[in-house]
């Protein structure tokens, strides 16, 4: 069965730090790995990465994948109290074919 | 431009009554189809996926059906809700190499 495992949970910071997000994956036919922000309603796309070791880059956010260890990370510089979200990854076995979402990663940034 | 409309936001239903959730996407056709529950505060749990009119798969056995009458039109329904089927209902479609889109989701409450 596939599954997407993020860590941590949940994390509190203060503006200003940076953050990791963790995601590891086991998707039958792997293609492609996405993340997502949700602040009140809908998630939000953020990232897709299909190729290892190619960085995405978009502000402050950035995030990498590894094939080899089935992972993905998700970094936040220079957090603001406006990144405070669930962040979501999620592993697709074709592109945008039947996304399998993680639990979610709670992050706050206090002010 | 692609959009997806998703409604009502919100809903407070007695147990035991009748449930419809409606999706409509427009500017595109064909598109693949996705009802997501998730709990209070966490990931998605893919419900059922269509690829075209009339194809509906499930993916967890449920209290809840799913179908696709015209082909940017996506319903979900319950006969007789249960309180187990509270949550926050999306919908999606697949936009292939920019992931999903998601509708704004429907708040259900089941009393």
């Amino acid at each position: 069965e596939d599954k997407v495992v993020q860590s941590p949970l949940s994390l509190v910071v203060h503006e200003g730090d940076t953050v990791t997000l963790n995601c590891s994956y086991e998707v039958t036919n792997f293609r492609s790995l996405l993340w997502y922000k949700q602040e009140k309603k809908a998630p939000t796309f953020l990232f897709m990465l299909t190729s290892s070791g190619i960085e995405k880059k978009s502000g402050r956010l950035s995030s990498i994948l590894d094939k080899k260890e089935l992972s993905s990370i998700l970094n936040i510089t220079a957090t603001q109290t406006g990144d405070s979200a669930i962040y979501l990854c999620a592993g697709g076995g074709e592109y945008g074919n039947k996304l399998v979402f993680g639990a979610g990663t709670i992050l706050r940034v206090k002010s | 431009s692609q959009t997806i409309h998703q409604w009502p936001a919100t809903l407070v239903q007695p147990v035991g009554s009748p449930l419809s959730l409606e999706c409509t996407v427009e500017g595109t056709s064909n598109p693949n189809l996705y009802w997501y529950r998730q709990a209070a505060g966490r990931g998605l749990q893919l419900l059922f996926y269509s690829v075209g009119i009339g194809q509906i798969s499930s993916e967890v056995p449920q209290n809840l059906s799913a179908s696709r009458p015209q082909d940017r039109q996506f319903i979900l329904s319950s006969k007789k809700l249960l309180l187990s089927d509270s949550g926050f209902y999306l919908c999606a479609f697949d936009r292939s190499l920019y992931g999903y889109t998601f509708g704004s989701g429907t708040r259900l409450t089941v009393v």
